[in-house]
């Protein structure tokens, strides 16, 4: 059972530049959500969806979109990077409840040069 | 909104002696609060959560939380550390708004245990 998958694990791009960060579970979660985490400052959601064609806007949104065209897939799009935005992004997943733990991926630590 | 504190950066305990990592919380409504561990390098590991009923919960690894509504706190603790517990902890309580499941993360302690 894998889990949640990020793929790729480490990128540097340079300003401007665009990406698509992947994100897989296969646990059949309807939740699956973005975070950015930077030192002291803990984890911060960027994008959520609640299932397939739902998805909504976090607290820092702003650079980044989603898609999530299937339960099991969740890309989040960097428009036009900035170095504000080297970070360090985790992908997490988990059914529905407010009881419901998320599972998380390893993350993709990303440099904007 | 809801928001969680941990007010120290850094904890320090030598292995053997029991640990403390604390978090506070604030929210509306009733709480249900996790605990996760990050090793170098990984994502987040669940280690236990409060949803209702005894204010003691107990997780993976030997760890324990301890609910405490009046204080609104839910300390983790473990009564004999190993070296291996060493990395970055989390508390997190569940959001009320926006579908009430998404989740809103302390800043995170760092706990060594110094052998």
């Amino acid at each position: 059972n894998a889990g949640v998958t990020q793929t790729p694990k480490f990128q540097v791009l340079k300003t401007g530049q665009s990406m698509t960060l992947q994100c897989a579970q296969d646990m059949n979660h309807e939740y699956m959500s973005w975070y950015r985490q930077d030192p002291g400052m803990g984890l911060r959601l960027i994008h959520y969806s609640v299932g397939a064609g739902i998805t909504d806007q976090g607290e820092v949104p702003n650079g980044y979109n989603v898609s999530r065209s299937t339960t099991e897939d969740f890309p989040l799009r960097l428009l036009s990077a900035a170095p504000s935005q080297t970070s360090v992004y985790f992908c997490a997943s988990s059914y529905l409840g407010r009881d419901q733990p998320q599972h998380f991926g390893d993350g993709t630590r990303l440099s904007i040069l | 909104a809801q928001s969680v504190a941990q007010p120290e950066d850094q904890v320090n305990v030598a292995e053997g002696n029991p640990l403390t990592v604390k978090c506070t919380y604030s929210v509306s409504g009733n709480p249900y609060l996790f605990w996760y561990v990050q090793y170098p390098n990984r994502g987040l590991q669940f280690l236990l959560k409060y949803i209702t009923g005894d204010n003691l919960v107990k997780g993976s690894y030997g760890f324990e939380a301890e609910f405490n509504k009046s204080q609104t706190s839910f300390h983790l603790k473990k009564p004999s550390a190993l070296v291996s517990d060493s990395a970055l902890y989390f508390c997190a309580v569940r959001d009320t708004d926006n579908y009430g499941q998404n989740f809103v993360f302390g800043p995170g302690t760092r706990l060594s245990v110094l052998p």
